[in-house]
């Protein structure tokens, strides 16, 4: 089976500091997303990535960044977080033809900024 | 821009029984896939069942089927038979081809089983 592992379930950091998510698979898989979660609004895309050291924004990007220095981690981070950045982060990974594969989902971050 | 609707924020049903779950979706692109994701409380995303827009018939997972229906653009999950475990938020979602094939989601709908 896929793996998909968030580094933490729940974290509660500050306004103005600078937060880390990390995610990593172990399944070899090229695409890899950061989606947060907020109720009555579904899952809305971050950042994706294609390959080592490729990005693309996503439909909400501001406020964040991402890194993908190696194939099976993928690195979300908040560069001076906000209080509007409390949400359910999720980060998936799938192969690159996908067709009828879904993306894998780890088991999401409850990310608080007080 | 492509989206995906789900109009019942929640729903109830009684163990045993079927139910529907709504999903209505905008493209223009001929091709896309279609997914249902389960999402229970403790917060893992855990996939369902897949359509493909070329797929003639509807796809059947055990108790999932999907009632695809491409000219309404409508891919609604049915659940036959409730389960208590079936208690979920259900996600519906399309795989975007022309955008790096990475998913638009629904808003979700809270499913209850009731005893």
């Amino acid at each position: 089976d896929v793996k998909v592992t968030q580094s933490s379930r729940y974290l509660v950091k500050r306004t103005g500091e600078k937060v880390f998510l990390e995610c990593v698979q172990d399944m070899d898989h090229e695409n890899m997303f950061w989606y947060r979660q907020d109720p009555g609004l579904g899952l809305r895309l971050i950042y994706f990535s294609y390959d080592v050291k490729m990005k693309e924004k996503g439909d909400i990007p501001e406020g964040y960044s991402v890194s993908r220095e190696k194939k099976e981690r993928f690195s979300l981070i908040l560069e001076s977080a906000s209080t509007n950045q409390t949400s359910m982060y999720l980060c998936a990974s799938s192969l690159v033809e996908t067709s009828n594969q879904p993306q894998h989902f780890g088991d999401g971050t409850r990310l608080s900024i007080l | 821009a492509q989206k995906i609707t789900q109009t019942q924020p929640g729903m109830f049903v009684q163990e045993k029984e079927a139910v529907t779950l709504d999903c209505t979706y905008d493209t223009s692109d001929p091709s896309y896939g279609l997914f249902w994701y389960k999402q229970p409380s403790s917060g893992e995303m855990i996939f369902l069942i897949y359509q493909g827009s070329y797929d003639q018939q509807n796809a059947t997972e055990g108790r999932y089927s999907l009632n695809f229906q491409k000219a309404r653009k409508s891919a609604n999950l049915v659940i036959s038979a409730s389960q208590l475990g079936d208690s979920a938020m259900y996600f519906c979602a399309m795989r975007r081809d022309n955008y790096g094939q990475n998913f638009v989601f629904g808003p979700g709908t809270r499913l209850s089983v009731l005893p």
